[in-house]
């Protein structure tokens, strides 16, 4: 069983660029959450997706983030007009249906955001 | 708001010793607490998940604990070895909090050989 795929491993940006970060969840899991961590900081809770609906965002900043996680396809991280506060590596994880309350969350290898 | 502290931020102990890393939270309405592994430019392994009405749990050198209703966890590893050297996570599930979990800053071990 493959375990979460994220991809690109580093990605590099300008100053004003946008960002795509890719997630792919373990077979059969229809629950991702993304997080972030900032130098020298723990993992912060970013956003909470099901298939094509936003569970819970509130760690989303408000402003140039967007997350999707559509019916067919990766779930997405979305980072527009990035600025050098962006660098981080940002991590998402999956679990199965049923077992978003008492199961594991298992994560990916993370994709390090570098901004120029 | 579930805060999790972790203490201290790093130690450093020589192969073979049994040791304790400490995590405490204050919110005790848990689902379950999870401890992780995380080696440099890594992601995050799941070591062990203790439900809120478990008392402990263990995988090989590794035994968890939790103590609820004080808001705390250890993380037991026998026989330290160098390569137990990497940064461990605790992380917390809080009811009413959706399913997301909220990490301590995480312990970076040093195992010296």
């Amino acid at each position: 069983n493959a375990g979460v795929m994220q991809n690109p491993r580093h990605l590099v940006r300008r100053r004003g660029q946008e960002a795509r970060l890719r997630c792919s969840p373990m077979k059969g899991h229809s629950h991702v959450y993304w997080y972030r961590q900032l130098p020298e900081e723990g993992l912060k809770f970013m956003v909470y997706l099901q298939k094509e609906n936003i569970i819970d965002e509130s760690g989303m900043p408000k402003e140039r983030f967007s997350a999707e996680f559509p019916k067919e396809g990766p779930s997405i991280l979305r980072i527009q007009q990035v600025v050098r506060g962006d660098s981080a590596a940002y991590f998402c994880a999956s679990s199965p249906m049923g077992q978003e309350l008492r199961g594991p969350q298992h994560f990916g290898d993370g994709t390090r955001l570098s901004i120029l | 708001k579930q805060e999790v502290t972790q203490i201290p931020a790093a130690l450093s102990v020589p192969e073979g010793e049994n040791l304790v890393l400490n995590c405490s939270f204050t919110d005790s309405a848990i689902y379950n607490l999870q401890w992780f592994r995380q080696d440099p430019g890594k992601g995050l392994t799941s070591l062990l998940l203790i439900q809120s009405s478990q008392r402990e749990q263990t995988s090989g050198r590794l035994n968890a604990s939790l103590d609820k209703s004080s808001g705390r966890s250890t993380l037991y590893i026998a026989a330290s070895q160098p390569g137990d050297s990497a940064t461990y996570l605790c992380a917390v599930r809080s009811t009413g909090a959706n399913s997301k979990l909220t990490f301590g800053k995480g312990i970076t071990l040093s195992v010296r050989p």
